[in-house]
């Protein structure tokens, strides 16, 4: 089993609808979980982090943090074609205290 | 406040020449990462670093070696280059897991091919 797994892409969302990604991770003991974006051609940028149950939101994105599922999501509200990109899952924490570990990425496209 | 920097941002290698892609922050942090990324597809973990001194492997390390005699640089290093090698590279940085900022921090990438 992959450390951080995510739903597989493309996922094709129109403009102004809600944008869903999700990703799990294996190790329970992990502790801190990042959303980045990556634009094609540009390193991954960080834009969400969380780190305890529950939501966190930030301007359009949220996050969301089950640690008794080992489940964390990002959802984008009304998504632009400007969030067209791979957003990349990444955990730290537990068995990989001194990695960060990324998942293998979802590839969104807003259609406009 | 430069962040990380990366060198060179692209270079073309023939098979079997050797070159160090360098990395440098600015931060202080403790962890230094080298991923590489081949296209459409997420990040490998080549190398880490957890301090001066200490490095250790990650997922796809062979044909690279690596090095950290200062908080600041984590050069990689690729001998005998393959075809296989042909990706972008990026360096990494962040702070010890726990002291609530662990996340990573991303070089602009070197974007290799080996011909």
């Amino acid at each position: 089993q992959k450390e951080v797994e995510q739903n597989s892409g493309p996922l094709s969302v129109p403009e102004g609808a809600i944008a869903s990604l999700n990703c799990t991770y294996s190790d329970r003991g992990s502790q801190s979980f990042f959303w980045y974006r990556q634009y094609s051609g540009k390193s991954p940028e960080l834009i969400m982090s969380i780190y305890s149950n529950g939501d966190k939101e930030d301007g359009r994105f949220t996050a969301q943090l089950n640690k008794a599922s080992q489940y964390v999501s990002l959802l984008i509200r009304d998504s632009q074609p400007s969030d067209s990109a791979t957003y990349l899952c990444a955990v730290t924490g537990g068995t990989s205290y001194d990695k960060v570990i990324f998942g293998p990425g979802t590839s969104l496209s807003v259609i406009p | 406040n430069a962040g990380v920097t990366q060198t060179p941002k692209f270079r073309i290698l023939k098979i079997g020449q050797s070159m160090t892609l360098q990395c440098t922050q600015d931060m202080n942090h403790n962890y230094m990462y080298w991923y590489r990324q081949d296209p459409g597809m997420g990040l490998k973990l080549i190398y880490y670093s957890v301090g001066a001194g200490i490095t250790d492997k990650g997922e796809v390390p062979n044909g690279y070696n690596v090095s950290r005699s200062t908080t600041e640089d984590f050069p990689l290093r690729l001998e005998l280059a393959a075809p296989s090698q042909t990706s972008v590279y990026f360096c990494a940085s962040s702070y010890l897991a726990g002291t609530g900022r662990p996340e990573a921090f991303f070089g602009q990438g070197t974007r290799l091919t080996v011909v």
